[in-house]
């Protein structure tokens, strides 16, 4: 199937700092990929829609200033978590399809997902 | 909008025995997909099974099976033999046929397979 790379697979930096997470499709080009949230113990909470060449389509409550998503070109989106805190600290997992459109039996490929710790 | 819900925080099984874990959708598209991944302590998440709301037929892959009653809107995913490996979360999930056809899931369930 679709391979989707995640970097990095963790990551601690200090409060304040910004930390970029990278999400590539290695062998297709997705026009849409997702960013999902995933606090401990607890489900995949869907951030925003990240669509190449356009700007990203956030859910409610997620600050786009917070989370500045990225999608320059089909095979890379970036979610950048600026001046991040403590409770930024999380495990964040991107998703792309493969084909991109139709309801069909395509599932969404995962990258390995970012466990980021803000201290 | 949509909604999926699982009833399960956790499951016990018994090595090979078969287990049931629990999901119910609500949505107002007639047409859907349904998604069961398992998502081990690594965190990558492992797609297992997926359903489309036209299909007439009930999704198997493997060991895997899903018992889809669509009047009742559940979409159950049944696994058989259950093996030490299979002791991870597992999420249902929908993808909506609109938009941008993203995936919500639902809270998952915790299945613990004991020897």
């Amino acid at each position: 199937g679709a391979v989707v790379s995640q970097h990095p697979s963790w990551v601690i930096c200090k409060s304040g700092t910004s930390v970029k997470i990278e999400c590539r499709s290695l062998d297709f080009q997705a026009t849409t990929m997702f960013w999902y949230r995933q606090f401990p113990k607890q489900s995949l909470m869907l951030m925003a829609t990240s669509n190449e060449g356009s700007k990203a389509t956030y859910e409610q409550g997620v600050e786009k200033d917070k989370f500045l998503i990225n999608h320059a070109s089909l095979t890379l989106s970036t979610l950048t978590v600026t001046s991040a805190h403590p409770e930024d600290s999380s495990f964040y997992i991107c998703s792309a399809r493969d084909p991109p459109t139709g309801v069909g039996n395509t599932e969404a490929f995962f990258g390995q997902g970012t466990r980021l710790t803000v201290v | 909008a949509q909604k999926i819900t699982q009833t399960q925080p956790g499951m016990f099984v018994q090595e090979k025995e078969a287990v049931t874990l629990d999901c119910t959708y609500d949505t107002s598209d007639p047409s859907y997909g349904l998604f069961w991944y398992k998502q081990p302590s690594s965190g990558e998440m492992i797609f297992l099974i997926y359903q489309g709301s036209y299909d007439q037929q009930n999704a198997t892959e493997g060991r895997y099976s899903l018992n889809f009653q669509k009047a009742r809107k559940s979409a159950n995913l049944v696994i058989s033999a259950s093996q030490l490996g299979d002791s991870a979360m597992y999420f249902c999930a929908m993808r909506e046929a609109t938009g941008f056809q993203k995936l919500v899931f639902g809270t998952g369930t915790r299945l613990l397979v004991s020897p």
